[in-house]
């Protein structure tokens, strides 16, 4: 079955770059979907970070776009997080998800699939 | 910016019915997802595209979209539906996916 797995480190210090891959098993990459971020600070709610198609083409939240680079990397069979300038308000549990919105109905946002979620705090 | 506003809490009795709303500005003319997550686990997809379930969703769960609220509804609630639920949609006008701030459901 289809499983994502998130990586990368788990403390990263403030403004210097969090950067995460999720690993893709059981389903190419490369199928027709888009691939997401989202993330959930302790205690709060959902917030969607981005997603990715195979070819490279992104959707990027508004409040993030100028600090995020969503990549993909098919061959790997995985895509990537890069987020720049954190602070400890960046500081939540990181998953990546399969969104099978725009395949569907023309637009992002339909997370069927998701990892089990990675940890980030920002602090020095 | 979009925004998707939900109660924070609804209590239900076990085998009765649940419904949590999800309001937001013309949200009816825009899809409707819900997602399911238990405390330390990664939400769930529930309900996609207003009133859809995905494979191995019970059909106690479903959900309907009109003006400016969507609603999800529990039918015969068991203990194990106790989660937080959170609707999401995307919004063209500012190019968001918006999800609202969570509804805690609680089966007593």
């Amino acid at each position: 079955q289809v499983q994502l797995q998130e990586s990368g480190p788990g403390l990263v210090k403030p403004s210097e770059t969090l950067s995460l891959t999720c690993s893709v098993s059981g389903y190419s990459i490369s199928s027709g979907f888009y691939w997401g971020w989202i993330r959930q600070p302790p205690g709060k709610g959902l917030e969607w970070i981005g997603s990715i198609y195979e070819s490279g083409s992104t959707y990027y939240s508004p409040s993030l776009k100028s600090r995020v680079t969503i990549s993909v990397d098919a061959s790997e069979n995985e895509f990537s997080l890069r987020l720049r300038s954190v602070t400890a308000a960046d500081t939540a549990v990181y998953y990546c998800a399969r969104d099978v919105g725009v395949a569907n109905w023309g637009s992002p946002g339909a997370f069927d699939i998701w990892g089990q979620g990675t940890i980030v705090t920002v602090s020095s | 910016s979009y925004e998707l506003t939900q109660p924070p809490s609804v209590s239900v009795s076990p085998g009765q019915t649940a419904s949590i709303t999800c309001s937001g500005h013309k949200l009816g003319d825009k899809y409707a997802c819900w997602y399911q997550q238990k405390p330390g686990q990664s939400p769930v997809m529930v309900i996609y595209q207003d009133t859809k379930r995905p494979s191995g969703i019970p059909e106690r769960f479903s959900g309907s979209n009109s003006g400016n609220t969507a609603t999800l509804t529990i039918s015969g609630t068991q203990a194990m539906d106790e989660a937080e639920y959170y609707c999401q949609a995307w919004d063209s006008s500012t190019a968001d996916v918006v999800f609202g701030g969570g509804t805690k459901l609680t089966v007593l």
